[in-house]
């Protein structure tokens, strides 16, 4: 089975600095995995996904992520927050050759102070 | 090209009333997913459609919640009666084969 853990559900920064959001998976197989960002009254919207291509992956908006596998993580980066950064993010796994089910991590919400 | 689309966007109806919400997909794209999340918990799985059948409906709360998708087109999901616990967001999202599932702006039901 899989699993999501998203280590924080709030996370703050202040606007040029940069963000963190960390993610840990668990998977009995080979995992994809994404970053979900849903602005205020959006729809949910990819931000980048890894599978099993390049561990270092590049995103929209200047965001990535590193999948490594000793760790089990999945932490999501952006060297210089902005205010429209604002939003929910989730992190989510699913694996690779199986059920397309989409299994979410309960949500950091990110909020960036001028 | 046109995203996936829900209707409504909210709803809020009383406890034993019926809802019925509507996911028209991304053109072209055979799956078509729904995703719910109540007040306080993560996004969780509900059903898979492939065209017009039922892939997995493993997370199909009770038989209170009917998925369809007639035609293998837009689905409908109905809540009858609805119950309390039922309120949250219902997300719908679709794909082509295996690749990324694109979802929609969601529907907020609200049972009172």
């Amino acid at each position: 089975a899989q699993s999501v853990t998203q280590l924080d559900s709030h996370v703050s920064v202040s606007e040029g600095t940069p963000v963190l959001l960390r993610c840990n998976y668990s998977s009995s197989y080979s995992p994809s995995l994404f970053w979900y960002v849903q602005h205020p009254n959006k729809g949910l919207q990819l931000l980048l996904k890894y599978t099993s291509a390049a561990t270092l992956v590049k995103g929209i908006n200047g965001f990535e992520a590193e999948f490594k596998k000793s760790e089990t993580s999945f932490h999501l980066t952006k060297p210089s927050a902005h205010m429209s950064d604002a939003a929910e993010y989730f992190c989510v796994v699913t694996i690779i050759q199986g059920a397309q089910k989409l299994v979410f991590g309960q949500g950091t919400r990110l909020t960036i102070n001028p | 090209e046109a995203g996936v689309t829900q209707f409504p966007s909210h709803s809020v109806i009383e406890k034993g009333q019926t809802v019925t919400l509507r996911c028209d997909p991304i053109s072209g794209h055979d799956n078509l997913y729904w995703y719910r999340r109540v007040m306080g918990k993560e996004i969780k799985f509900l059903l898979h459609f492939v065209k017009e059948s039922k892939q997995d409906e493993s997370g199909m709360p009770n038989n209170r919640f009917l998925a369809e998708r007639t035609g293998g087109t837009y689905s409908t999901l109905k809540v009858q009666p609805a119950e309390l616990e039922d309120s949250g967001v219902y997300f719908c999202a679709s794909s082509q084969d295996k690749g990324t599932q694109y979802f929609g702006p969601g529907t907020r039901l609200l049972v009172l």
